[in-house]
């Protein structure tokens, strides 16, 4: 079945620091691909999309490019702050289907 | 426009009870999902709602089943909670049109412990 994998945390990062969360993904056909991130007490928000290979999402300083041929979507941010601290999952939707498959998740705490 | 609500916040129920729980989707939206986000772990997709029938299930039993509204809001019922049920349930909507027709939305979730 379709699978997502994510880089394991907690990561901890100082301010400015270059972010990188490893995401690798199993699937039968041709997924769209999504990074959400989850503020404390909150519901998840959609940080970007790729919806075929060689896509590039981007939001908020935050970019993922969709590679087909390493099955990835590494999520990126060249300098990083405090208030993005957050749970940041990457998720799958098959062609078609509506069912989100997500990775387990990863932790990142920025310091000031 | 309102987001997606979802209530209540927090719930505590003791094992063999029975649960509700509640969604409100954003306006224009007529497609509900539900997911279990156990601690720890990514959101797992429990089914989803469309024109008030269930059109997509996960690998959930029967005690977990749901209820979509006319006016696009849902419930979801558990039975026999068992102390594994303990989670956020996320309830998530998608809108039938426009830019975002693919997204969805998600609620706050409930914090469901069963003691």
């Amino acid at each position: 079945g379709d699978s997502v994998t994510q880089m394991e945390g907690p990561v901890t990062l100082s301010e400015e620091a270059f972010l990188t969360i490893n995401c690798t993904y199993t699937a039968t056909g041709y997924p769209s691909l999504f990074w959400y991130v989850q503020y404390p007490g909150e519901g998840l928000q959609l940080l970007l999309k790729a919806t075929k290979a060689d896509d590039k999402g981007s939001n908020k300083g935050f970019e993922a490019t969709y590679r087909k041929e390493t099955t990835s979507f590494h999520l990126e941010k060249g300098s990083v702050q405090v208030s993005d601290s957050a749970v940041y999952f990457c998720a799958l939707r098959e062609q078609g289907a509506q069912k989100l498959v997500f990775g387990q998740g990863t932790r990142l705490t920025i310091n000031p | 426009e309102t987001g997606v609500t979802q209530s209540p916040t927090h719930l505590i129920k003791t094992r063999g009870q029975q649960v509700t729980l509640r969604c409100s989707s954003q306006s224009g939206h007529n497609t509900v999902s539900w997911y279990q986000q156990a601690l720890g772990q990514g959101p797992q997709f429990i089914f989803q709602y469309y024109r008030e029938e269930e059109n997509g299930r996960g690998n959930f039993p029967p005690r977990f089943s749901g209820l979509q509204f006319p006016n696009y809001s849902s419930e979801l019922n558990v039975n026999a909670l068992e102390l594994d049920d303990s989670a956020l349930y996320l309830c998530a909507s998608r809108p039938r049109g426009g830019e975002s027709y693919n997204e969805q939305f998600f609620g706050p979730g409930t914090r469901l412990t069963v003691l």
